[in-house]
């Protein structure tokens, strides 16, 4: 079964806006990444969050982390037509070796 | 450097026949792994590496077989293709997660039917 799970499945914004994903989980970790893919093509990594980071910030992204709610957030602000992708976040748990992926965001932004 | 490189980009197989997908990377990376990817599945584990010599199942491995006998390839073997196992499969490395975490390269992915 999946670790994490994306909301929401299907985002489509006007080009400007900002893009809130959000990703839950079930058990403890040690981290949580975030990465995009470009339809058809591998994914690329944006951005890792510690479990004892609350922020995080690079560039137009914005990660939070609670891991009290064991839930993830990711802020893309001044969205742009280049953003339109899939996004997903992905966790290593605690004590195993296992990358396991959520089900993802399909982002769309429109020019 | 070329990163993470899955040969082939495509290919169509015939149910029963098998097949080995290539995964090669030159950043000495320890671990390794095998995902698949289906509309509205996300990325699901297959197999996984965390050094030559050792592998691991993931999420779904049956019908997989996987071995590490360099640090450099991690090829992943069909061995009587079906239907189900049309997808588009993804090869990824990083350095050495345990704790710490780091960020997985990923290979562009070789897009596979079964007929």
């Amino acid at each position: 079964s999946q670790q994490g799970e994306e909301d929401p499945q299907a985002l489509s914004i006007q080009e400007g806006e900002n893009a809130t994903m959000n990703c839950s989980y079930k058990t403890s970790i040690n981290n949580l990444q975030w990465y995009r893919q470009n339809s058809g093509r591998g994914l690329v990594h944006l951005i890792l969050i510690r479990s004892n980071e609350r922020e995080k910030h690079s560039g137009r992204l914005r990660v939070t982390l609670d891991t009290s709610k064991k839930s993830s957030s990711l802020l893309i602000t001044a969205s742009r037509a280049a953003d339109t992708a899939s996004y997903f976040c992905a966790l290593p748990p605690s004590g195993t070796y296992k990358y396991i992926f959520g089900t993802g965001t399909r982002l769309k932004v429109l020019a | 450097n070329a990163g993470v490189t899955q040969t082939p980009k495509f290919q169509v197989l015939k149910t029963g026949q098998s097949m080995t997908l290539q995964c090669a990377q030159d950043m000495n990376h320890e671990y390794m792994s095998w995902y698949r990817q289906d509309p509205g599945m996300g990325l699901r584990l297959i197999h996984y590496s965390v050094g030559a010599g050792i592998t691991d199942q993931g999420e779904v491995p049956n019908g997989y077989n996987v071995s590490r006998s360099t640090t450099e390839d991690f090829p992943l073997r069909l061995l009587s293709a079906a239907p189900s196992q049309t997808s588009v499969y993804f090869c990824a490395s990083s350095y050495w997660p345990a704790r710490v975490g780091t960020e997985a390269f990923f290979g562009q992915g070789t897009r596979l039917t079964v007929v």
